[in-house]
């Protein structure tokens, strides 16, 4: 069983705070790590694939930078808006397949 | 179509009655995954389809549930006699090989399952 971790579970801010949220994985048989956002009644929507340690990407105010070494992903939202409310997933690939592991979520409420 | 496209959006069922759900992929996509989202946790896998042949199934809960892509393309997920413990989004997936690498999994906006 792979175990992949993200916390916190739940985040409250304040539009034009910035925050980040974690992901742990497996550190062994890494390919990749992806990130998605997931907004109520919609689907999710991929924001970054990330496969080389080091890697820094970024898509807007959004950015995630990898660690693969110590399996852990950070994703950080610069200037919160109340849009950016949802819940991010991420999801750990190994190099055994194209099966999709996921964290359990973090859900970010940003209030005006 | 433009995205991955689910049927139906919602759907209650009572307690031992059977269910399929549908998954319309993005047109070419050869890869096909089915999720199941419990309240409050994260998507978990059920089953992969490269084309028309289901590479891994390890993921369903047990047989009632069943899922097939026959003409490699269309999928649907049986569930047969429904307990309780099923109700969830059931999420579905479509990719190709280059657009995984690149821009992840397209998923649909899922089936909310309840059971009553």
């Amino acid at each position: 069983i792979l175990n992949v971790e993200q916390s916190p579970q739940s985040l409250h801010v304040q539009e034009g705070d910035s925050t980040n949220f974690t992901c742990s994985f497996p550190s062994s048989n890494f390919y990749a790590l992806h990130w998605y956002r997931w907004e109520t009644a919609k689907s999710p929507e991929a924001l970054f694939v990330m496969t080389l340690n080091g890697d820094e990407k970024k898509k807007g105010r959004i950015s995630a930078t990898l660690n693969t070494k110590e399996g852990y992903s950070y994703l950080y939202i610069k200037g919160s808006q109340p849009e950016d409310s949802a819940t991010y997933l991420c999801a750990f690939r190994n190099n055994a397949g194209n099966m999709l592991t996921f964290g359990g979520g973090t859900r970010l409420m940003v209030k005006p | 179509g433009a995205g991955v496209s689910q049927s139906p959006r919602y759907k209650v069922a009572k307690r031992g009655q059977d269910v399929a759900l549908r998954c319309d992929p993005i047109s070419g996509h050869v890869s096909l995954f089915w999720y199941q989202q419990a309240l409050g946790q994260g998507p978990e896998f059920l089953t992969y389809f490269q084309n028309e042949a289901q590479l891994d199934k390890s993921g369903l809960p047990s047989d009632r549930f069943f899922a097939e892509r026959p003409e490699g393309s269309v999928s649907t997920l049986k569930i047969q006699r429904t307990q309780q413990e099923d109700s969830a989004v059931y999420l579905c997936a479509s990719s190709s090989v280059f657009s995984r690498e690149v821009y992840g999994y397209t998923f649909g906006s899922g089936t909310r399952l309840t059971v009553v």
